[in-house]
């Protein structure tokens, strides 16, 4: 598709558990985005990859949280352990320069709503 | 640390109205504004941006407005419509290599018919 697809939509997961959420950005795109975003608030910053370079982990809320991005294209965000508080939409997003300010915008996907029970 | 908020969490307006939404921001060093608008259910979706070295910035029925002096940023929509019915963030940063942005924590606006 044209936009950044993100799966599963939803996902219901039992506290402990682990789970996995894919994100496929524009084609082309160097830099990718996760954030997160509980009910009611804005949007957190998780991690960055931008291109080539090591990526920017800084917004990880604890060793639980992992992303990756394989050939440059796909990212795969994993939470080992799920918690409670992990219950939120994860936002993926991508843009086509790693310097935000260069390429204009982010394109966003529609998110992965998780709830942990 | 630095933040980006918003003064107010929520903003009714009546249709045909012009809706007028605040942004504060604390990273004196940032150069870069964007807004974006959140449908329900949707992922956040670019509005208009603005660069440090305007002021002013108008789009299709929008127009963002950036005061540096006391690090105010707004979003004016003209004849706000049903359609703009949304939670409208405003998002922050400083252009150059390893740039991210950082939203505020958004408002919503409400339309009413």
């Amino acid at each position: 598709g044209a936009g950044v697809s993100q799966s599963p939509s939803n996902k219901v997961t039992e506290k402990g558990k682990d789970v996995e959420l894919r994100c496929d950005p524009i084609s082309g795109h160097t830099a990718l985005y996760w954030y997160r975003q509980s009910l009611g608030q804005g949007l957190e910053f998780l991690i960055y990859f931008q291109g080539n370079s090591a990526p920017d982990k800084s917004g990880l809320p604890s060793d639980r949280f992992s992303a990756e991005r394989t050939g440059g294209s796909v990212s795969t965000l994993t939470i080992q352990r799920t918690q409670q508080e992990d219950s939120a939409v994860y936002l993926c997003a991508s843009s086509l320069e790693v310097a935000v300010g260069l390429a204009g915008e982010l394109f966003f996907g529609e998110g992965s709503r998780l709830t942990v029970l | 640390g630095e933040s980006v908020g918003l003064h107010l969490p929520t903003l009714s307006v009546q249709e045909g109205d012009n809706s007028i939404i605040n942004c504060a921001y604390s990273n004196s060093a940032s150069d870069y504004f964007i807004w974006y608008k959140q449908e329900s259910g949707k992922g956040p979706q670019f509005i208009i941006d603005i660069r440090s070295n305007m002021d002013k910035r108008q789009g299709q029925r929008v127009t963002v407005l950036l005061n540096k002096t006391v690090k105010h940023l707004s979003l004016q929509i003209a004849a706000t419509q049903p359609g703009d019915s949304a939670v409208y963030f405003c998002a922050e940063t400083r252009t150059g290599a390893n740039s991210k942005l950082t939203f505020g924590k958004g408002i919503t606006l409400s339309v009413r018919p």
